[in-house]
């Protein structure tokens, strides 16, 4: 079935650093792949998503990159600060109304 | 700007009870989403819904299962019988998608604690 898989699970970083998290896709017909950022106990809140037709697309201090031959896609923090510690979801969809696979979640730590 | 709310935000039941889960989507949208997320663990998918009835849906979401949109605002997610795996924070979204907007809009969440 469809999967989608994070890595890693835990990313530790000093503030001001960069943090970059993979994830890669089995479903070819994927088309549109969203990131979302969870506080703890609070619901996931989107913070950049890219479509199939894009290679890279940038939002100030974050940034996506999309591999559609190989189906990989990351995310690119840079000058993090310790606000950005969260857990972070990669996922994957065929677009509205279809199912949205969620990769296990990266667990950031930006350390002042 | 609009959100997406649930309620209750916090349910406990025991075992074999009926629960509904409410959700209200934010006005405009066309697509409705219920996901569940066990403690420390992944988002998962369990249904879309578009047009009053369901779009596609998960092996989670089985026969306990349903979902109903009953008037032109609420979204509801019905267990019939539940279980003690059914314990979990379950989300409510919903997407635009008109033109190229899926963006999917999470409401806060119900968690339900079943004993």
């Amino acid at each position: 079935g469809e999967n989608v898989e994070q890595h890693p699970s835990t990313l530790s970083v000093q503030e001001g650093d960069s943090a970059v998290i993979k994830c890669t896709y089995s479903d070819s017909a994927s088309n549109y792949f969203p990131w979302y950022k969870q506080e703890l106990g609070k619901r996931p809140q989107l913070i950049i998503d890219i479509r199939s037709n894009v290679g890279e697309k940038k939002d100030q201090r974050i940034a996506v990159t999309l591999n559609k031959t190989a189906k990989h896609f990351s995310l690119h923090i840079t000058e993090t600060q310790p606000e950005d510690s969260a857990v972070y979801f990669c996922a994957a969809s065929k677009g509205g109304g279809f199912k949205t696979i969620f990769g296990a979640g990266t667990r950031l730590f930006v350390k002042a | 700007e609009p959100e997406v709310t649930q309620t209750p935000s916090h349910q406990v039941t025991q075992m074999g009870q009926e629960v509904i889960l409410r959700c209200v989507p934010i006005s405009n949208h066309l697509y409705f989403y219920w996901y569940r997320q066990i403690l420390g663990q992944k988002v998962e998918f369990l249904v879309s819904f578009y047009n009053n009835e369901i779009s596609e849906k998960s092996e989670i979401f089985d026969d306990q299962f349903s979902v109903e949109r009953p008037d032109g605002s609420n979204f509801t997610l019905k267990i019939r019988s539940t279980k003690l795996e059914h314990s979990a924070m379950y989300f409510c979204a919903s997407s635009a998608f008109s033109g190229r907007e899926e963006t999917q809009y999470f409401g806060p969440g119900t968690r339900l604690l079943v004993l």
